[in-house]
């Protein structure tokens, strides 16, 4: 299994631009976040899917759009990008798990994709 | 509103040394608590978590200890070695509703091992 991989690595955007940062995940998980590190901070989240088709806000929602289409995919829109939204952007997905968060379904994170606006 | 929040920002040792991370809570609803590892350039990668009514659990070279009554959670690494240079994060999750599927995260505490 890949885990979770997001696209891309880096990017440089110019204010009022958009763009997509993508996230899948081949390991079948129905949960899926996304969320921002700031420097020297902690993560924030921003949006977060217990299951294809079903989409929830986190703690710093606005400025950004996801969708759910299928299980494996989670990509994160923002529509016009401010330079507030540079910071390194994680997705992260888990197993759905009936009972309760255990350490055989924790969260299991990406990469990254450190974006710049400018 | 509820905050995961660390004493120490940075912590430097030597190497063979062991290292105690400490993480404030203010949550007291939480019922579970995760401790990640975050080496530069890398998302969070899973240590040890401990419930709410545990007060103490062992993994290879670390220890999580929670004590309630404070709300207040740490990390023990012993023997702490260069590899385990990293920015350390406590997370926290809520009990009900839609905080049962969230985490709240710690603003991280950097480790940085001398050899």
């Amino acid at each position: 299994n890949a885990g979770v991989t997001q696209t891309p690595k880096f990017r440089i955007l110019k204010i009022g631009q958009s763009m997509t940062l993508q996230c899948t995940q081949d390991m079948n998980h129905n949960y899926m976040y996304w969320y921002r590190q700031d420097p020297g901070m902690g993560l924030k989240l921003i949006y977060y899917s217990v299951g294809a088709g079903i989409t929830d806000k986190g703690e710093v929602p606005n400025g950004y759009n996801v969708s759910r289409s299928t299980t494996e995919d989670f990509p994160l829109r923002l529509e016009l990008a401010a330079p507030s939204q540079t910071s390194v952007y994680f997705c992260a997905s888990r197993p759905r798990d009936l009972t309760a968060w255990a350490s055989n379904s924790p969260l299991h994170f990406g990469n990254g994709t450190r974006l710049t606006v400018t | 509103g509820e905050s995961v929040g660390l004493h120490l920002p940075t912590l430097s040792v030597q190497e063979g040394d062991n290292s105690i991370i400490n993480c404030a809570y203010s949550n007291s609803a939480s019922d579970y608590f995760i401790w990640y590892k975050q080496e530069s350039g890398k998302g969070p990668q899973f240590i040890i978590d401990i419930r709410s009514n545990m007060d103490k659990r062992q993994g290879q070279r670390v220890t999580v200890l929670l004590n309630k009554t404070v709300k207040h959670l740490s990390l023990q690494i012993a023997a702490t070695q260069p590899g385990d240079s990293a920015v350390y994060f406590c997370a926290e999750k809520g009990d009900s509703g839609g905080s049962n599927y969230k985490l709240t995260f710690g603003k991280g505490t950097l480790l940085t091992v001398n050899p």
